[in-house]
Order: structure tokens, then sequence, then C-alpha cells
């Protein structure tokens, strides 16, 4: 089982609609939670970090439930600028901190 | 800001050539990781290391080693390249705590 589970889609949703995106992660002593936002042929940028209280950013809210180890991300009013893939990220700390990825899921918006 | 270097963004090797990717990093970071980027796979870690000279395997660590011997540099080596390993390799860095991490451009290796 991977560490990091996500949907690959791809999503394809028209412009202005609402879409949400679920991950889960395997360790439960996983520490720290973001969403990473990547663009075709670039690298992956921090979109927002996940805490337990859950967080918005704009038209962007993370939610993290660590008793059901599954964190999402919800994107209201999409723009066509949105489209990328959006990679779940969890870190936890063996004997060093160790950052592990999802697949990433693909949304495409259409006009 | 933040910079994370990739000495090469496109190489090309031959099989069995020993193959060098660098990555330099200037925000005193103690974390740095190598990753590779597969169609359908996502990142998977290859190796990371949390100070000089220290170093810890990932999930695909076959095949690969890593170097360490300053804070902000960290070099994956293909011992033998394989044409199974011709992938987008990224490197990130992190502070200890892992607030955010960075990553360099990418390096899109081709083995022939």
């Amino acid at each position: 089982r991977k560490e990091v589970e996500q949907d690959p889609g791809p999503f394809n949703v028209p412009e202005g609609a609402t879409v949400a995106f679920n991950c889960t992660y395997s360790n439960s002593a996983s520490q720290s939670f973001f969403w990473y936002r990547q663009d075709c042929r670039k690298e992956p940028k921090l979109l927002m970090s996940v805490y337990s209280s859950g967080n918005e950013d704009g038209r962007f809210t993370a939610q993290l439930n660590r008793a059901s180890q599954y964190i999402s991300l919800l994107i209201r009013d999409s723009k066509l600028s949105d489209s990328a893939t959006y990679l779940c990220v969890v870190t936890y700390y063996s004997s060093a901190s160790k950052i592990i990825f999802g697949s990433g899921t693909r949304l495409s918006i259409r006009p | 800001d933040v910079k994370v270097t990739q000495s090469s963004r496109y190489l090309v090797k031959r099989t069995g050539e020993k193959v060098f990717l660098e990555c330099v990093q200037d925000m005193d970071h103690e974390n740095m990781f190598w990753y590779r980027q597969d169609p359908g796979l996502g990142l998977r870690l290859i190796y990371f290391s949390y100070d000089v000279k220290m170093k810890e395997k990932g999930d695909i660590p076959e095949g690969y080693s890593v170097s360490r011997e300053k804070k902000e540099r960290f070099s994956l080596i293909l011992e033998s390249a394989s044409t199974n390993q011709t992938s987008m390799y990224l490197c990130a860095s992190s502070t200890f705590s892992v607030t955010e991490a960075f990553f360099g451009q990418g390096t899109r290796l081709t083995v022939v």
C-alpha cells in the first residue's frame, strides 16, 4: 500500500465550479501535511499547509482528519489558472524528517 | 528567496555510464532530498540527508547513491546508468522542522 494515496483524476470541470480532492495517508505518526501545486514541466511549489483545525486561503480550503488519516483540498470558484496537478504531501520523523508525496491529482478547468 | 539549483536541466547518458546529478541550496537548510518523478507514479523518494555526511534511504534507493560533503550540496550518483533510470529527477531542501520543501527546477535524464 502506498504511504500517501490520491485519486489521480483527471478532474475536468468548468470555470466557476467547486472541486474537492482527497488524500489518505497510512502512517499514523505523520506530523505535517501540505498541498503542493505542480504546473506542467515545472517543479512543485507549496500551495498551503494543512492544520487540524482546517485552514483557508482565499478560494482554497484545506482540512485534516487525523483520526481517519485523511486530508482534503477544496477549491471554490475555480479559475482557468487553477489547472495543474495537486500533490498531497505528508512528513514524518523517523531518524530524520521524511517528506512523502502522493502521486498527484490532475485538474483541468475548461472555459 | 530560497534557491535550489540543479546543475543540468537535460542530460543524455549511455547505459553503464556513471552519472552525477548535483544540487545546491543557498538557505542553510539541514534537510535535502532526491526524488524521481515518472508519469502515473508521482514523486518517489530516492535518498535524503539531514546533515553533512548523513544519509537515509528513501523508497527506491536501488541503483543510486548520494554524497553530502558540504551542507549546501547534495549529489545523486547513478553508479551504472540503466535505461529504467530515465526520468525527471528533482532535488529539494527544507529546514529540519520541514515547514516547507523547496525544489530545484529538475533534471530530465535520458539513458540510451
